[in-house]
């Protein structure tokens, strides 16, 4: 079975704190996604990899920054945590484009 | 107006009945169709896929693409207090992204 892990399932941090978000995927996919899950908005997409090293935007990137050093790594990244930013956050994984493996997701409090 | 709209409900069923979760879009070139089903304090899982129009069932789940009407649908036969979950659609675009529906809380009644 597929596993996709997250570092924390809650974070409770203070505005203008740095933040990192660690996904960790034991199939060898080349594909990872963070996205954020909001009541009434469903999952919308933040950022993506297709590759080590390689990162794209996706719908709602203002904000967050991604890196992607090894394969099986995926961390997302709020520079500088605000309120707005309370959320929460969902890591998938994917060989095939539509369906993706998610993690347990992180709840992020920012206060 | 969103690419995909879906009710979030909540929507509250007695065990045994039929339920219906539907999903309207507004682009023609989406192909690929998409339930996902998420638990509580759980990540969302695929349950089933469509491509491009028609029926496809699995056991007591049935999904259903109208690509006139654009308008997709999941039935659920002899529902169970352990369908309770939300569940989530979502399409492929051109540029292989999936556009997610909002979810609909699913709550069975034992």
């Amino acid at each position: 079975d597929v596993k996709v892990t997250q570092s924390s399932r809650y974070l409770v941090k203070r505005t203008g704190e740095k933040v990192f978000l660690e996904c960790v995927q034991d199939m060898d996919h080349e594909n990872m996604f963070w996205y954020r899950q909001d009541p009434g908005l469903g999952l919308r997409l933040i950022y993506f990899s297709y590759d080590v090293k390689m990162k794209e935007k996706g719908d709602i990137p203002e904000g967050y920054s991604v890196s992607r050093e090894k394969k099986e790594r995926f961390s997302l990244i709020l520079e500088s945590a605000s309120t707005n930013q309370t959320s929460m956050y969902l890591c998938a994984s994917s060989l095939k484009g539509f369906e993706q493996y998610f993690g347990p997701g992180t709840r992020l409090t920012v206060t | 107006q969103k690419e995909v709209e879906q009710d979030p409900g909540p929507l509250s069923v007695p065990e045994g009945a039929i339920v219906s979760l539907n999903c309207t879009y507004s682009n023609s070139a989406f192909q690929y169709f998409m339930w996902y089903r998420q638990y509580s304090r759980k990540g969302p899982e695929l349950l089933m896929y469509t491509y491009s129009s028609g029926n496809k069932e699995d056991g007591r789940f049935t999904a259903q693409v109208d690509k006139s009407s654009k308008y997709i649908s999941l039935f659920i036969r002899d529902s169970q207090p352990s369908d309770s979950a939300t569940y989530l659609c979502a399409m492929m675009d051109s540029n292989y992204q999936l556009i997610w529906g909002a979810g609909t809380k699913l709550i069975i009644k034992p």
